[in-house]
Formats: C-alpha cells, structure tokens, sequence
C-alpha cells in the first residue's frame, strides 16, 4: 500500500498559470519535504516542514510556495510557472531523526 | 556546505557479479546520516541502506552492503550478486538534522 501519495503522477500547465501539486502520508509522519529533481540530476530540497513549522531552503525560489494544513497534506504551489520549472517534484516524510525518508512516486511537471 | 560526490555518471555489470558505486561527502561534522537510494525509471525513490556516522560496522542489507571510511569521508555501495531488477539510478545521500544532501547519482545497468 501506497504510503506517500502524490497526484497527479503527471501535470501540465501553461506558462504562468498557477499550479499546485498534492502530497498525502499514512504514514502520521511529522516532518515533510518538497524537492524538485530535473532530468538526470539529483533531488534538490526546496522546503520542508516539521510539524506546522515551515522551513524554506534559502535558494527555493519566491515562485514556490507551500502549504501543510494538516498531518497528512502537504501542497506545493508554484505561482507562475516558467519553463525552467519543468521538472520531477518528489515528496517525502520521515519520523524520527534517525529514520530515513520515504518518498512518493513524485509528480512530473511540464510547462507549455 | 555539504556536498556529496558520486564520480562515476554511469556502470555496468553482468548479472550475478559484484559492482561498488563510490560516493565520498565533505563535513565537518561528527555526527550524521548516510544513505543509498535507489530510483528505477519512472519509479519511486527507495531506500537501500544507511549508515550512523557514529557506528564503526559497515551497515549490510542482504546483497548490499557498505564501506564507510569516515576519516576519508567516504561511503561506497557494493552490490553482490547483481540482478536485471538492481538496474536503476543510485543516489548517495548525507543528511544532518534537516540538512539533507544527494549526489549527482550513478546509473547502473545490469547486463545478462
């Protein structure tokens, strides 16, 4: 059973047009992350939250936003698209410290 | 900042063989987190096995298993008894606290 959720597995929007992608958990893990993974590199954190509190990494652009309205959610909107934002977005969550993340199937973005 | 270096972009080996995947990170810190991911095209980031920076012991899961040189900051993977299914993109991963960090990855490709 699916543990981490995202939806849709593939989004296209339009350029500049608002778009947000959805993260749900089982798993009633406290912190939750957002990253973005272009084509052929590694997955770079944009934002996480432990607990309520939201944490931005410093180099996530302004365009991004996130929301946790509750345990289980976590959304990611992107405010204006733009071509470079095309991209894998992949959530994950985690419970203790010491525990690894686990991630979703992640949703893939392209802009037209 | 941390940063985590896979050197090889790609490997190959022939099934049932033994392949290692280097991965060598800087910090300056004692105490950390260390992990292999594995991501198959268009499939799920999964984890592999971690490693405790305070631990000594090489961390093993079934064929895989770890050489943690700490001192080196090293932390390859050696996959034994390859298999078509280990066929994927491998990521080395540090974290600390919320400080989490991939590497570029390597894509292995397991011949028969």
């Amino acid at each position: 059973d699916a543990m981490v959720i995202q939806n849709p597995r593939y989004q296209v929007t339009q350029f500049g047009k608002p778009v947000t992608l959805s993260c749900s958990q089982t798993l009633n893990h406290n912190v939750m992350y957002w990253y973005q993974q272009k084509s052929s590199q590694a997955p770079k954190l944009l934002f996480h939250y432990y607990d309520k509190d939201f944490n931005n990494e410093a180099d996530t652009p302004d365009n991004f936003q996130s929301r946790r309205p509750n345990t289980s959610f976590c959304f990611l909107d992107i405010r204006s698209p733009g071509l470079g934002d095309a991209a894998m977005y992949l959530c994950a969550t985690r419970s203790q410290p010491n525990q690894p993340q686990h991630f979703g199937d992640g949703t893939r973005l392209s802009i037209l | 900042a941390q940063t985590v270096t896979q050197s090889q972009p790609e490997m190959s080996v022939q099934e049932a063989e033994t392949v290692t995947l280097s991965c060598t990170y800087d910090t300056s810190e004692s105490d950390y987190y260390l992990f292999w991911y594995k991501q198959p095209p268009s499939r799920q980031m999964i984890l592999v096995i971690r490693q405790e920076a305070y631990k000594q012991q090489n961390a093993t899961e079934n064929r895989f298993s770890v050489n943690f040189q700490k001192a080196a900051k090293s932390f390859s993977l050696k996959i034994s008894d390859s298999q078509l299914g280990d066929a994927a993109m491998y990521f080395c991963a540090y974290r600390r606290g919320e400080d989490m960090r991939f590497g570029a990855g390597t894509r292995l490709t397991v011949k028969p």
